[in-house]
């Protein structure tokens, strides 16, 4: 069956552009979920949804990030007046709920450059 | 906040058992423990995850402390394929995520 899709794969954009990206999870799943990882680190949790609502927005860096899930499905993560340090790879995850032992399946990623 | 801690770097040699420890000293009583895994240049995969018993499936063991300030990813015999860095992950009903900073699996063939 079909993953967790995630789009653009790469986006490179200019400082102060506004991006948008996409997460498609897979179908059925409740709940879902965005991370950010830098090069070379390890993953930042951002932001979780449980339907189209978010309970739990502490992870969002700044009021430049917003993120909204419609309809129960797809997810956009959007960065306004994007700057360099946004750069890194955009991972999104979902689940079937919302269950603290629940599996997440990721998706392969947004690399997102700012020049 | 709960947080993990993990060695950095870690060396195995192929065909041998590998245990990856984790340390989660302020982990509270519903924290679940997960392990993920990330291989270069793809998102991280599910290996296993535990409450407060010890679990096993196909791809390892989880071996938790009996006061679960403390857990061992345990692969039984490790592949040049299971090269990757491997997160210890702290997962609270008020759904907070607590990442480890990773450790890095190297596989000597």
């Amino acid at each position: 069956g079909a993953g967790v899709s995630q789009s653009p794969s790469n986006k490179v954009t200019e400082k102060g552009k506004d991006v948008e990206l996409r997460c498609d999870p897979i179908s059925g799943h409740t709940a879902l979920y965005w991370y950010r990882q830098s090069l070379g680190q390890g993953l930042e949790f951002l932001i979780y949804f449980q339907g189209n609502s978010a309970p739990d927005k502490s992870g969002l860096p700044s009021d430049r990030f917003s993120a909204e899930r419609t309809g129960g499905s797809v997810s956009t993560l959007t960065i306004q007046r994007t700057q360099q340090e946004d750069s890194a790879v955009y991972l999104c995850a979902s689940s079937f709920q919302d269950l603290a032992g629940g599996e997440q399946y990721f998706g392969p990623g947004t690399r997102l450059t700012v020049t | 906040d709960a947080k993990t801690t993990q060695p950095n770097s870690m060396e195995s040699n192929e065909e041998e058992p590998v245990h990856l420890p984790c340390n989660h000293s302020t982990i509270s009583g519903t924290d679940y423990i997960h392990w993920y895994r990330q291989l270069p240049s793809q998102g991280p995969e599910y290996v296993i995850h535990g409450l407060t018993s010890n679990v096993n499936n196909r791809m390892a063991s989880l071996a938790i402390a009996e006061d679960r300030k403390s857990s061992t990813l345990i692969l039984h015999r490790a592949t040049l394929r299971d090269a990757a860095v491997y997160y210890c992950i702290l997962r609270d009903p008020g759904n907070q995520f607590y990442f480890g900073t990773g450790t890095s699996l190297t596989v000597i063939p």
